[in-house]
């Protein structure tokens, strides 16, 4: 069935660098797409969400980028702290047929950032 | 304001007991969801309720997976004769609306042993 993947499981950065997490999707109409944000013993944290009729959006630390051609988002943090230390999942949804309202997530990538 | 809480965080029970699983809602949120988070399975769709309605039940693992969504708020999530691949964290997230941005809890964490 259709899935989302992630191209890294792990991704171990420095203190202060960009870190840039991956995301492809196979479901050429899902329209809607989401980064969360989990750290251990934690539910899921929402970060940043993207609609498909944008192919940026920027938060605070945060942007993420949508390339509905090659079916690829990215994640990227700017100056990376500790504290975002967490597995990051992307999911996405579609407005039509039976994937109406249900999240498909990806893997996750584990961001380890080293002091 | 308050997120979205379930109860128990913790639940252990043995093979073959019923576990009933709580979620409430972020006040005000029409759309609530059931997820669970395994380690084979990552994290997998179970079902949604659009006010108590919910109209696709095809995401619950089995006939024993059943859930309940009353006064459009507090939803049950119950497990029947509990099995040990049933051991996983449950995880419930409410939304505005379907399609807006949904917002989970912490989880259930239920062992079976």
């Amino acid at each position: 069935g259709e899935s989302v993947g992630l191209h890294l499981p792990t991704l171990s950065v420095q203190e202060g660098d960009n870190s840039i997490i991956n995301c492809a999707y196979s479901n050429s109409a899902s329209d809607y797409f989401i980064w969360y944000k989990q750290e251990s013993g934690k539910g899921p944290q929402f970060i940043i969400d993207i609609r498909s009729n944008m192919d940026k959006r920027q938060g605070q630390r945060v942007t993420v980028l949508l390339n509905k051609t090659v079916k690829h988002l990215s994640l990227q943090i700017a100056a990376t702290q500790p504290g975002d230390s967490a597995v990051y999942f992307c999911a996405e949804t579609s407005a039509g047929g039976t994937s109406y309202g249900k999240l498909t997530f990806g893997q996750g990538t584990i961001l380890t950032v080293h002091p | 304001g308050a997120g979205v809480s379930q109860s128990p965080s913790n639940k252990v029970t043995e093979k073959g007991k019923d576990v009933e699983l709580r979620c409430d809602p972020i006040s005000g949120h029409t759309a609530l969801y059931w997820y669970r988070q395994s380690l084979g399975q990552g994290l997998e769709f179970l079902i949604y309720f659009q006010g108590n309605s919910a109209p696709d039940k095809s995401g619950l693992p089995s006939d024993r997976f059943s859930a309940e969504r009353t006064g459009g708020s507090v939803s049950t999530l119950t497990i029947q004769r509990t099995q040990q691949e049933d051991s996983a964290v449950y995880l419930c997230a409410s939304s505005y609306n379907l399609m807006e941005t949904q917002y989970f809890g912490p989880g259930t964490r239920l062992l079976v042993l």
